[in-house]
Order: C-alpha cells, then sequence, then structure tokens
C-alpha cells in the first residue's frame, strides 16, 4: 500500500503546476486524501484534504482561489492544481492518505515531489 | 481557526533518556491529535492517534497522552533511530493544522 507524488518542478512565479497522487495496492476513492507541504527547513502545512466517496473538499484559507484538488477514480488519483505560484510556495508536497475512521489522521504518505518556484 | 504549538522547539538527549514533548492547542479538541515522526528527507510516520492510541508497528516505548488543550508525547526509553523531528496534529475538524514541531537531537 503506498501513494505516489509526481509534477513537482521549476516554474516561474505566477505560473501554474498540477501535482498527481496516485495511490497503488487500494482504491483511493475509498479514503480521503491530504495534500501537505513543508518548506525547506520548516514545519509541516496542511493544505486540503479531499473526501472520499464524493464528499467535501476542504482548502486552508490561505490557498483558497490559488489552489484547487480534484479526483481520477478511473486512474485512482487526486490532483492538486497550484495557480499563480509564488516563491514562498517552494516546498516539497506530500500527499498523504487518511487512516480509515471519523477523523483525519494520515497513515500513508509518499515521498513527497518538489516544486521550486523561481525566477 | 485552532493552533498548535508544540514544547520545547529542539531537545538534546542521550541513549536510553525519557524525553517528553508538549504539545498545546488554542481551543479544546477532545483527544482528536496525532503525534508523527519525521527523519531528514523522509516522510512524516504516524505514531500516536486519538492522543494516546499507538499505530501498529510502532514500539510501545512511544506513549501519548493528554486532552482538551494539552497534549504529550513521551519517549521511554529514547533508541537511537528515535532521533527524529516530532509533529503534532489536530484532527477534530477543519482546518487540519500541525503543531510547528520538536526536534530530537543527540546530547
Amino acid at each position: 500500500v503506498q501513494v505516489v507524488e509526481s509534477g513537482g518542478g521549476l516554474v516561474q512565479p505566477g505560473g501554474s503546476l498540477r501535482l498527481s497522487c496516485t495511490g497503488s495496492q487500494f482504491i483511493l476513492s475509498e479514503y480521503s486524501v491530504n495534500w501537505v507541504r513543508q518548506a525547506p527547513g520548516k514545519g509541516l502545512e496542511w493544505l486540503s484534504s479531499l473526501s472520499g466517496s464524493r464528499g467535501p473538499t476542504y482548502v486552508a484559507d490561505s490557498m483558497k482561489g490559488r489552489f484547487t484538488v480534484s479526483r481520477d477514480s478511473a486512474k485512482n488519483s487526486v490532483y492538486l492544481l497550484m495557480n499563480r505560484l509564488r516563491v514562498e510556495d517552494t516546498a516539497v508536497y506530500f500527499c498523504a492518505r487518511d487512516k480509515m475512521g471519523p477523523h483525519d489522521y494520515m497513515d500513508v504518505w509518499g515521498k513527497g515531489t518538489t516544486v521550486t518556484v523561481s525566477s | 481557526d485552532i493552533q498548535m504549538t508544540q514544547s520545547p522547539s529542539s531537545v538534546s538527549a542521550s541513549v536510553g533518556d525519557r524525553v517528553t514533548i508538549t504539545c498545546r492547542a488554542t481551543q479544546g479538541i477532545g483527544t482528536y491529535l496525532a503525534w508523527y515522526q519525521q527523519k531528514p528527507g523522509k516522510a512524516p510516520k504516524l505514531l500516536i492517534y486519538d492522543a494516546s492510541k499507538l499505530q501498529d508497528g510502532v514500539p510501545s516505548r512511544f506513549r501519548g497522552g493528554g486532552s482538551g488543550t494539552y497534549f504529550t508525547l513521551t519517549i521511554t526509553s529514547l533508541q537511537p533511530e528515535d532521533f527524529a523531528s516530532y509533529f503534532c496534529q489536530r484532527a477534530d475538524s477543519f482546518p487540519l493544522a500541525f503543531g510547528g514541531g520538536t526536534k530530537v537531537e543527540l546530547k
């Protein structure tokens, strides 16, 4: 059981990037999936949660209007679309599956994908 | 929004020491709190959930406690593989939030 992120890279300020999170050995759509980032040398920052079974989506207030999340069940994947990127969005972006249950504990994490925003 | 604050930000300890990290919430969150361990260059790993429940495969030297606004993570006898950073996370409702982290270093 694992999740794998992809899509990171170098992007100029103001640009866009779409990150993917693909599940392996389990059905991703049955779980809530979170995006969490970590800027260099900093702590963890929760960005968004996409509930399983077509449930609600939550996005951190600081990201609303720039970041959106979506799911493609046929591809067993979740996506984070990031627009109008800023230098301060430079970070490792993790995808994390929620532990089954009523609360959002993240029990399966990917290795992360690095996003660098720089001119 | 509820904020999570950890202390200390770093602690120096030796193998075999007992280490306690605290996490405070600005409002009560019941027992809906998780602890994660992260080693450099790696993803976080879930250690404790519901404030005191051990995730499968996590050694019993890790103990979580607390409720409401005050929580603790105790490593009863520090092992070489425990030198890492530790983060708490509220899970009572959205927005989710992590504490700032505590780095456990070798004295």
